[in-house]
């Protein structure tokens, strides 16, 4: 069964503080990896996607890179403005148009 | 500029009322998709579009009808069947699979409760 895991759930971190976000996924075959944004009572952002291991995309203070079995989501010296739900969603070789989303880890940077 | 509208913002549900969520998108998608999100929960998709007059259930489509008449609109119904509607609803188009720079643009969503 595919699915999608994303550790931790909640991470709260100084300003400055660097550090990164995990999603394992399983699936039989990646068509893509997404990340999203996600501010409260807001619908998820676009980030990045990755499509191949070894890739890696950048924007800003973060930076998401992709294995074969998870990403990762790295935040370098994390600003409050950070603060945010981030969604990790993969969509496999299946056939039809379904993204697996993961349950988002809660992020807040505090001043 | 380009996007996908949802309206309303919130909406309240009587015991017994259908009820119906609107999204129109101006990105000239092909598909669209209904998910439901609940607290501590994924995005769980309810129903996808991949053309008009053309729908698939997605995981948790008990309870939901949608439609699909016009590309740039796919509304869905929450009916009385559903028995636990109060949710975050967000509605989402993407590019075909396979296509340069596929990814899921989603609207601001609608907040559903029952009163």
């Amino acid at each position: 069964e595919d699915q999608v895991t994303q550790s931790p759930e909640a991470l709260r971190l100084q300003e400055g503080e660097s550090s990164s976000l995990n999603c394992s996924y399983t699936v039989s075959g990646l068509r893509g990896l997404f990340w999203y944004r996600q501010d409260p009572g807001k619908g998820p952002e676009f980030l990045f996607t990755l499509y191949s291991a070894g890739e890696e995309k950048e924007k800003e203070r973060l930076k998401a890179t992709l294995t074969k079995k998870e990403s990762f989501l790295h935040i370098t010296a994390p600003k409050p403005e950070d603060s945010a739900t981030y969604l990790c969603a993969v969509s496999p070789f299946s056939g039809t148009y379904k993204y697996i989303f993961g349950t988002g880890t809660r992020l807040k940077v505090l001043a | 500029d380009g996007g996908i509208t949802q309206s309303p913002k919130y909406l309240f549900r009587k015991e017994g009322q259908n009820v119906t969520l609107s999204c129109e998108q101006n990105l000239n998608h092909d598909a669209m998709y209904w998910y439901r999100q609940d607290p501590g929960q994924g995005l769980r998709l309810i129903y996808y579009s991949q053309i008009v007059n053309d729908f698939q259930k997605g995981d948790i489509a008990e309870g939901y009808s949608v439609s699909r008449e016009k590309k740039e609109s796919f509304p869905l119904t929450v009916t009385s069947a559903q028995k636990n509607p109060t949710a975050f609803y967000l509605c989402a188009s993407s590019t075909l699979p396979g296509q340069n720079n596929e990814k899921l643009f989603f609207g601001s969503g609608t907040q559903l409760s029952v009163l």
